[in-house]
């Protein structure tokens, strides 16, 4: 069925690398983009949002890039630091006015000091 | 600290025992949702309510019972769960759900880890 996913279950990123957390969507109806950041023992943290009319967002440290062409959206971390440390899922949203996230199945993000 | 606040942080019930999630947020949120999160997995949808109207329900078993008693309060009602009930409860609630979506995120607690024997 149509869902979103990641390419990478586990990612380890020396301390002061950028970080690149893919995630791969089959929806082309999706116009709503969200990446969260999970804690051990915590619920998701929003930490940027893009929709599909868009093919890039800035937050702080971190960039979303949207290709609606291949079905690709990515969060760059940038200068990664230990407290990057956490489980990414990429969520969509599919259609205006819809309440419901469909959620990618994460990737954990290790950071080496 | 999130501004959505979840109590019990943990729960340990018997499968013939009745108990509730409380979720309460003062963000002037009107759609509040109900997740359920496996270990290692990703949360999935349970629940929504929307100007604290239920306007989906995933199919979720009668033995889980939601309730919006007011615009900033979600209760989820549990009797005679099951061992695989077991798993991270998390509510979230979002600004609005008519309309159009932007800038419209889901803000999540940190969830009732709750456990079934």
């Amino acid at each position: 069925g149509e869902s979103v996913g990641l390419h990478l279950p586990t990612l380890s990123v020396q301390e002061g690398d950028n970080s690149i957390i893919n995630c791969a969507y089959s929806n082309s109806a999706s116009d709503y983009f969200i990446w969260y950041k999970q804690e051990s023992g915590k619920g998701p943290q929003f930490i940027i949002d893009i929709r599909s009319n868009m093919d890039k967002r800035q937050g702080q440290r971190v960039t979303v890039l949207l290709n609606k062409t291949v079905k690709h959206l990515s969060l760059q971390i940038a200068a990664t630091q230990p407290g990057d440390s956490a489980v990414y899922f990429c969520a969509e949203v599919r259609g205006a006015g819809s309440y419901q996230l469909t959620f990618g199945k994460g990737t954990k993000l290790s950071v080496i000091p | 600290d999130t501004e959505v606040t979840q109590t019990p942080k943990h729960l340990v019930m018997g499968m013939t025992n009745k108990k509730s999630l409380k979720c309460e947020q003062h963000m002037g949120h009107r759609a509040m949702y109900w997740y359920k999160q496996k270990a290692k997995k990703p949360p999935e949808l349970m629940f929504v309510y929307s100007y604290e109207k239920l306007s989906i329900n995933e199919s979720v078993p009668s033995r889980f019972s939601p309730e919006c008693p007011n615009s900033s309060l979600l209760n989820l009602h549990l009797h005679a769960l099951q061992p695989e009930d077991s798993a991270l409860y998390l509510c979230a609630s979002s600004q609005d759900g008519t309309g159009t979506i932007a800038d419209q995120p889901q803000h999540f607690g940190d969830g009732t880890r709750l456990s079934i024997l």
